[in-house]
């Protein structure tokens, strides 16, 4: 079975630009978590969609949205892309929502901002 | 505030050797604890984690931690290192609130030397 996967997997770009990240769930997974790693720390969350209603929302700022589609899929979007937006996004994918349901991580998205 | 330890940065272990990475906590509330193992460009796979129950928890790979409320620890380990466990280890807990305040260590390399 395919496990989490996310595109691209690597994305430079320069201030002030808009990006998108993508990620498909594990097939009957209906939860989707994003997470923002920084070179040198562990993960932060940002967001958690569960039957595309967000359920939880780290200490990002309004610049990071996100969405669940019907399929369970989920889009990461950041506006006016910040040198310190550069980092591995990782999205995780769970059956539902609560915390006894373990997580399954894709390899990441690695963002650059120049 | 929620926090996570993990006191050392680098854990050296010979390969047949038992190994141990730390992780204490500071929560309110009952904790969910978490151990995850990352390699080199790829995104996080979940070892074990502590919800309820037995304080000795066993996972993936042969790993199993222990969990002890009075001195507020979650130690991973393993009695006999392999060179392939050789990667960075997170531990993350969970307190009151679900995943949205999840908090990761900052994560300890572990080095299994042949």
């Amino acid at each position: 079975d395919a496990g989490v996967t996310q595109s691209p997997t690597h994305l430079i770009k320069t201030r002030g630009q808009h990006v998108t990240l993508r990620c498909s769930p594990i097939s009957g997974h209906k939860s989707v978590s994003w997470y923002q790693q920084v070179l040198g720390q562990g993960p932060q969350f940002i967001f958690q969609y569960y039957e595309k209603e967000e359920r939880g929302r780290g200490n990002f700022p309004d610049r990071f949205s996100a969405r669940q589609f019907p399929n369970y899929s989920s889009e990461l979007n950041v506006n006016a892309l910040l040198l310190g937006d550069s980092a591995l996004y990782l999205c995780a994918s769970s059956l539902s929502s609560g915390i006894q349901e373990t997580q399954y991580f894709g390899p990441g998205t690695r963002l650059l901002v120049l | 505030a929620q926090s996570v330890a993990q006191p050392e940065d680098q854990v050296n272990v010979a390969e047949g050797n038992p190994l141990t990475v730390k992780c204490t906590y500071s929560v309110s509330g009952n904790p969910y604890l978490f151990w995850y193992v990352q390699y080199p460009n790829r995104g996080l796979q979940f070892l074990l984690k502590y919800i309820t129950g037995d304080n000795l928890v066993k996972g993936s790979y042969g790993f199993e931690a222990e969990f002890n409320k009075s001195q507020t620890s979650f130690h991973l380990k393993k009695p006999s290192a392999l060179v392939s466990d050789s990667a960075l280890y997170f531990c993350a807990v969970i307190g009151r609130g679900g995943y949205q305040k999840v908090t990761f260590g900052i994560g300890t390399k572990l080095q299994v030397i042949p």
